[in-house]
């Protein structure tokens, strides 16, 4: 049974640092793309980033580029990403979840971001 | 604003079919495959509809998915109170060289 569980959220304040972790299993981790996807209060879902199994390809979204820093280390079975220069609007839950077929057929159950002052 | 669009609000009664519309652009649909996404209230998205028409294991028949030029769309057929849910739509946009959500659409069951 495939499971990913986020962790590292929390409350930061503006301009801070803060990195999340989504600890895999239940599959061949290295062997798949993985993304985070975000959901502020009330809101909608946005992509943010993805990374290739084997981790050389990157891809982020506009708002988060520049700042965000997607990463994984697939001899933990771990996804990770550096958030920096925080803002107000990147207040969300995040979610990683499993590519396959361009899809994502696996989401964790999210850690929630607060940045605040 | 979402890049793809989806109706904000959908309903009908226990038993009835509806059915989301969910239209992009030559870059999105047009080019690319097309997900659904379910959310149920506090939970975390589900994957309903993968490449356009496939359902995952477990998704039962009464989901659909079709596409036809820049837009796609979700039939939910023998509508069930449980299927109150958040629906969202996704593709890869080329232009974007990323994936772009729609901004979702409440189903009520009436």
């Amino acid at each position: 049974e495939v499971q990913l569980v986020e962790s590292g959220g929390g409350l930061v304040q503006p301009g801070g640092s803060l990195r999340l972790s989504c600890a895999a299993s239940g599959f061949t981790f290295s062997s798949y793309t993985m993304t985070w996807v975000r959901q502020a209060p009330g809101k909608g879902l946005e992509w943010v980033s993805a990374i290739s199994g084997p981790g050389v390809n990157t891809y982020y979204a506009e708002a988060v580029k520049g700042r965000f820093t997607i990463s994984r280390d697939n001899s933990k079975n771990t996804l990770y990403m550096q958030m920096n220069s925080l803002r107000d609007e990147d207040t969300a839950v995040y979610y990683c979840a499993k590519g396959n077929n361009w899809a994502f057929d696996s989401w964790g159950q999210g850690t929630l971001v607060t940045v605040s002052s | 604003q979402s890049v793809l669009t989806q109706p904000p609000s959908a309903s009908g009664t226990p038993g009835q079919r509806v059915t989301i519309s969910c239209s992009g652009s030559s870059s999105n649909i047009g080019s690319n495959v097309v997900h659904w996404y379910q959310q149920l209230p506090g939970t975390a998205p589900k994957l309903l509809i993968y490449s356009n028409r496939p359902r995952p294991s477990g998704v039962p028949d009464r989901f659909s998915g079709s596409k036809s030029g820049t837009s796609a769309s979700l039939a939910i057929g023998g509508l069930q109170s449980d299927d109150e849910a958040d629906y969202y739509c996704a593709a890869w946009d080329d232009s974007l060289n990323g994936w772009v959500f729609g901004g979702g659409t409440k189903l009520t069951v009436l």
